[in-house]
């Protein structure tokens, strides 16, 4: 079974510092999504940003970007110039593809405080 | 609509009272899940719809959950004889499986449940 390990229950950042929060998963697919998922105090979960496992270059949104080592089954969000606004819960989440049951397993969460 | 809808937002209901929560996914996609968040935890997946197939009911906790999906768009999550560890916020996702799928998942704001 797949599981998804956040090791860091609560983080703080410098407003403009840049942040990393880990995440690490096991599974013995080779074909796989990843994703961070970010909830803020109001509570809806919003995309952040996702990565396919067959793809070698990691993915970059803006000031979000990730370090996907796969074999390592490591998947780091990095936060720069961190806002305000990025004080939330974050998740990281694991989807198998292809599979017909296309079911998430989601990490623990690491919630993530932006001080002024 | 725009996005996931879920009603009520809140609900507080007594000990053994039966709760209905109801969720209109995103109008075109075929995958709608639930997932419950106790204060301050993960996600625990509870059900998973995909089209006119058999849902995924291998998280529900117990035989006092149980959810439907009519027509294929919305859902209704039932608790039957609410207890105090029932108390949690309940979240509802869709997600598209067609064309163009990039696997994101798209929450609803969530019902708070309280069971006194």
């Amino acid at each position: 079974a797949q599981t998804v390990t956040q090791s860091q229950p609560e983080m703080s950042v410098q407003e403009a510092e840049t942040v990393t929060l880990s995440c690490t998963y096991d599974t013995s697919e080779n074909n796989y999504y990843l994703f961070w998922y970010k909830q803020p105090p109001s509570r809806q979960m919003i995309l952040v940003i996702r990565q396919e496992a067959y793809k070698q270059q990691n993915a970059t949104e803006n000031r979000f970007s990730v370090n996907f080592q796969k074999a390592a089954k490591s998947f780091s969000l990095k936060i720069s110039d961190s806002q305000l606004g990025d004080t939330a819960m974050y998740f990281c989440a694991f989807m198998k593809f292809g599979s017909g049951t296309y079911k998430y397993i989601f990490g623990t969460g690491t919630r993530l405080k932006v001080l002024a | 609509g725009a996005g996931v809808s879920q009603s009520p937002s809140n609900k507080v209901t007594e000990k053994g009272k039966d709760v209905e929560l109801r969720c209109d996914p995103i109008s075109g996609h075929t995958a709608l899940y639930w997932y419950r968040q106790s204060l301050g935890q993960g996600l625990e997946f509870l059900i998973y719809f995909q089209g006119n197939s058999a849902p995924d009911k291998s998280g529900l906790p117990s035989d006092r959950f149980s959810a439907e999906r009519t027509g294929g768009s919305v859902s209704t999550l039932t608790i039957q004889r609410t207890q105090q560890e029932d108390s949690a916020v309940y979240l509802c996702a869709s997600s598209n499986r067609g064309p163009g799928n990039t696997g994101e998942l798209f929450f609803g704001e969530g019902s708070r449940l309280t069971v006194l």
